[in-house]
């Protein structure tokens, strides 16, 4: 399978709620990086695994946690929701080592509404 | 703290225009460059990867230059088309995992 899916592509919350979104990449990628990307704003790096482990982390409060599976599937889970959480999240995977500089993939995003 | 910044924020040009994008960043230790396309509501698309010992790249009607030293980059799109309409951002390595630094982009409108 080609590609970075992502899944839901849309998704309302409200405060306090925990919500998980779900990114599925190609085989072979085995770091996958995860970006919030606010309206009008540039994506800002939430965090990255690499083979299951967290590998780098942006400024992200530890409510915002993750997992990276075998399967070259992940997650990002956000809990005790807030309305400034609202916004793009993309997934993106690369082929090579954590420290690689590599061209990444970029799914379609899953646009979360906290109301 | 590396920052990023693009200029124009948006810009609106004929069809058939050349135009150029720039992109400035206030750390020059970067491991590369990139430029992505996003188009309304959806996900990035790479468009040029420039690594730090590289000066330009080019694909097809675009062309990406770096100037390292000075922490500055353009993309430069020739002969521009309505379908060229979106909105490019510039994201910097600093060869930490994959974590880029993004700018807030041009938008860009390309009109008949």
């Amino acid at each position: 399978e080609t590609g970075v899916t992502q899944s839901p592509t849309h998704l309302i919350k409200t405060r306090g709620q925990q919500v998980t979104l779900r990114c599925s990449s190609q085989s072979g990628h085995n770091t996958v990086s995860w970006y919030q990307q606010a309206l009008g704003q540039g994506p800002q790096f939430i965090f990255q695994y690499y083979r299951e482990e967290e590998n780098g982390r942006g400024n992200f409060p530890p409510r915002f946690s993750g997992l990276q599976f075998p399967n070259y599937s992940s997650e990002l889970n956000v809990n005790a929701l807030e309305l400034d959480d609202s916004a793009l999240y993309l997934c993106a995977s690369t082929p090579d080592s954590p420290s690689g500089a590599n061209v990444l993939t970029f799914g379609a995003g899953s646009r979360l509404t906290v109301l | 703290k590396q920052e990023v910044t693009q200029i124009p924020a948006a810009l609106s040009v004929p069809e058939g225009e050349n135009l150029v994008l720039n992109c400035s960043f206030t750390d020059s230790a970067i491991y590369n460059l990139q430029w992505f396309r996003q188009d309304p509501g959806k996900g990035l698309t790479s468009l040029l990867l420039i690594q730090s010992s590289q000066r330009e790249q080019t694909s097809g009607r675009l062309n990406a230059s770096l100037d390292k030293s000075s922490g500055r980059s353009t993309l430069y799109i020739a002969a521009s088309q309505p379908g060229d309409s979106a909105t490019y951002l510039c994201a910097v390595n600093t060869g930490t995992a994959s974590k880029l630094t993004f700018g807030t982009g041009t938008r860009l409108q390309v009109t008949l």
